[in-house]
């Protein structure tokens, strides 16, 4: 299974422009979440969702966008990037019940210029 | 400010040893206790969990110590090995994962 697969990589912006980060999960997991990872910070909560049509503000929304249209993809979209959202960003499922894992994907890498 | 505080931000160890990472939390709300693990170029990985009607919960050379009278946890690994070189992360949540508050992380390096 390939489990929760983010693309890209890497990317690099220049200030103002936008861009969506991809998240899909093979698992059928209602729950998907987006996390930013900072340096002495760990990893903070963006946004969530509970299932398809329903979305949710984590810790730290402000600047970040999201949809969920099918139980699959989870995307999050930075309208007008800003330097202070150069980070990590891992897209996270997971499964039925209270306190199910949850399993991450392999980040995406962005930096704003 | 981070609800759930850890400590020391890293740590080397040598082979064979004993790692301690601690943690302390405030919400006295949060009753699961879940501990990451985290390689380079790779996303964070369950690694053990504890809820707080138990003192200690071990798996393998992987234990939980929980303290629910301080706020704290620990977590210990014993016989540490260059293996287990990686981040780790302790986390705090109530019955939801959209509350779960994580720490700022411990790099773990093992020398062989």
């Amino acid at each position: 299974n390939a489990g929760v697969t983010q693309t890209p990589k890497f990317q690099v912006l220049k200030t103002g422009q936008s861009m969506t980060l991809q998240c899909a999960q093979d698992m059928n997991h209602e729950y998907m979440s987006w996390y930013r990872q900072d340096p002495g910070m760990g990893l903070r909560l963006i946004h969530y969702s509970v299932g398809a049509g329903i979305t949710d503000q984590g810790e730290v929304p402000n600047g970040y966008n999201v949809s969920r249209s099918t139980t699959e993809d989870f995307p999050l979209r930075l309208l007008s990037a800003a330097p202070s959202q150069t980070s990590v960003y891992f897209c996270a499922s997971s499964g039925p019940g209270t306190n199910s894992p949850l399993h991450f994907g392999n980040g995406t890498r962005l930096t704003v210029t | 400010q981070q609800q759930v505080k850890q400590s020391p931000q890293s740590l080397i160890v040598q082979k064979g040893g004993i790692s301690i990472i601690n943690c302390a939390y405030e919400n006295t709300a949060f009753d699961y206790f879940p501990w990451y693990q985290q390689f380079p170029g790779k996303g964070p990985a369950l690694l053990i969990a504890i809820r707080p009607d138990v003192s200690e919960k071990k798996e393998g050379r992987f234990t939980i110590s929980f303290n629910k009278s301080a706020k704290q946890f620990s977590l210990h690994i014993m016989d540490s090995q260059p293996g287990d070189s990686a981040t780790y992360f302790c986390a705090a949540s109530t019955l939801n994962n959209n509350d779960m508050r994580f720490g700022a992380g411990t790099r773990l390096t093992v020398k062989p």
